[in-house]
Parts: structure tokens; C-alpha cells; sequence
């Protein structure tokens, strides 16, 4: 069953800090995976978009990065900032019986506290 | 500007009076879909369209309808609202249903019925 599982489920750091958020997935074949930035009461935006033979991808202080032997990405936030209070959605492309199905995770709440 | 609009906002409902929740989107994308997105279960996909007059069910269809007469316009359709489909509704639009486009999301709609 094509599966995508995020962690930690919430995260609460300190402005300034770092983080890594995880997402590991089940989905096979596998086309691309995206993480999303989701603010409190708005609509998903695409943070980074990453293909099978991408290792690094970064958006500002944004870093994916995505092992496909392994099925695993994560997302690094350098230097955090109160705007990255959000959740974030790990979400792969895969293929089924309908034809191209997007995988959503249950995305991980990232709390930045001053 | 390029967006996907969604109308209304919020929404509080009777169980069993009939809504239509709209969206409207200007990039003349051909696939657009319908997501709902409850706490812990992240986002699950409703109805998707991948053109004019083509519809297919996602994976939480029960009790709701939807119509793509036009290539902008979206709207979903709850006949018979229950108190089940108290939810964060979202609207997406991408140029095809193909693995590299993004999904566009509209701001959400939040759903009470009562």
C-alpha cells in the first residue's frame, strides 16, 4: 500500500534554531516528491520539488534532501524565523490503477517560539 | 495574478440543506481536484477532474457530487450535508495530471455542520 509517514507528528524550537523534519515513504513506483508549507488557515505552497535523481534540493533556508534507496527525505530549516511557524507536508507522486495519485503525510506542526 | 478562489471561506451549515462550496481558478489548468483535511489525517482527496465533463471519484467520495462544465470552475456539491463533513475543504489546480506539475491550492474552506 503506497504509504507516506512524517515525523515528528509537532516540533516546538526556538527562533534561530535549526530543525530536521523526516519523512519516509512506501510508494512505489515513485515519481517526484514535493514538501509543502502550509500556514495555519491557508491553502498548501510547494516548497521544493524533488526527482529520483536528486540527492539536495534548497529554497532559501529550506534544504530537502531524499534518499530513493532508502525512501526517505527531510527537510532542514537553518535559522528558523517565527514566519516558519507552519506545518509541512511531505507529498509523493506515485502511480496506481487511476493513473498518477499523489501520497499526502499527515504533515509534522512546526512551532517557532522567540 | 494566478490563483485558485474559493467561496465561501467558512461555512456553517443544518444537516440535510443542500451547499455548493466554489472554485474558480485562472490558469487554465486542466486538472483540478478536491481535498478535504481533518486533524490527524492530513489530506484526502475527494473528487478529481482531469478536463471539461470528466470526473472520477478520489478516495472519500461519499456524499458528495461535483461538475466541470467549464475549464475554471469546480464546484463541489453536498446534497444532503451530515455532521461527518464537518472539515477544512481544499480546492487544486494543476496543468495536467502529470508527476512534476504543481498542485495549486486555493485558501481553504471550513465547513460546520450542525
Amino acid at each position: 500500500k503506497n504509504q507516506v509517514e512524517q515525523s515528528p507528528q509537532s516540533l516546538i524550537i526556538l527562533e534561530g534554531k535549526n530543525c530536521t523534519l523526516q519523512c519516509n515513504y512506501t510508494v512505489s513506483p515513485f515519481s517526484n516528491l514535493r514538501w509543502y508549507k502550509q500556514d495555519t488557515g491557508r491553502g498548501p505552497v510547494s516548497l521544493t520539488i524533488m526527482t529520483f535523481s536528486e540527492n539536495t534540493k534548497s529554497n532559501g533556508r529550506y534544504t530537502a534532501t531524499l534518499d530513493a534507496d532508502t525512501k526517505q527525505s527531510s527537510l532542514h530549516i537553518t535559522a528558523s524565523q517565527l514566519s516558519d511557524s507552519a506545518s509541512y507536508i511531505c507529498v509523493v507522486s506515485g502511480i496506481d490503477q487511476a493513473g498518477t495519485a499523489l501520497i499526502f503525510g499527515k504533515g509534522t506542526t512546526l512551532s517557532v517560539s522567540s | 495574478e494566478a490563483q485558485v478562489t474559493q467561496n465561501p471561506r467558512y461555512l456553517i451549515t443544518v444537516t440535510g440543506k443542500k451547499l455548493t462550496v466554489t472554485c474558480s481558478q485562472n490558469m487554465n489548468h486542466e486538472y483540478m481536484s478536491w481535498y478535504r483535511q481533518d486533524p490527524g489525517l492530513g489530506l484526502r482527496q475527494i473528487y478529481y477532474s482531469m478536463n471539461v465533463e470528466v470526473t472520477d471519484k478520489g478516495d472519500v467520495p461519499e456524499g458528495y457530487k461535483v461538475s466541470r462544465k467549464e475549464k475554471r470552475n469546480f464546484p463541489l456539491i453536498l446534497e444532503s450535508p451530515s455532521p461527518n463533513q464537518t472539515s477544512l475543504y481544499f480546492c487544486a489546480s494543476s496543468l495536467y495530471q502529470l508527476p512534476n506539475t504543481e498542485a495549486f491550492f486555493g485558501q481553504g474552506t471550513r465547513l460546520t455542520v450542525v
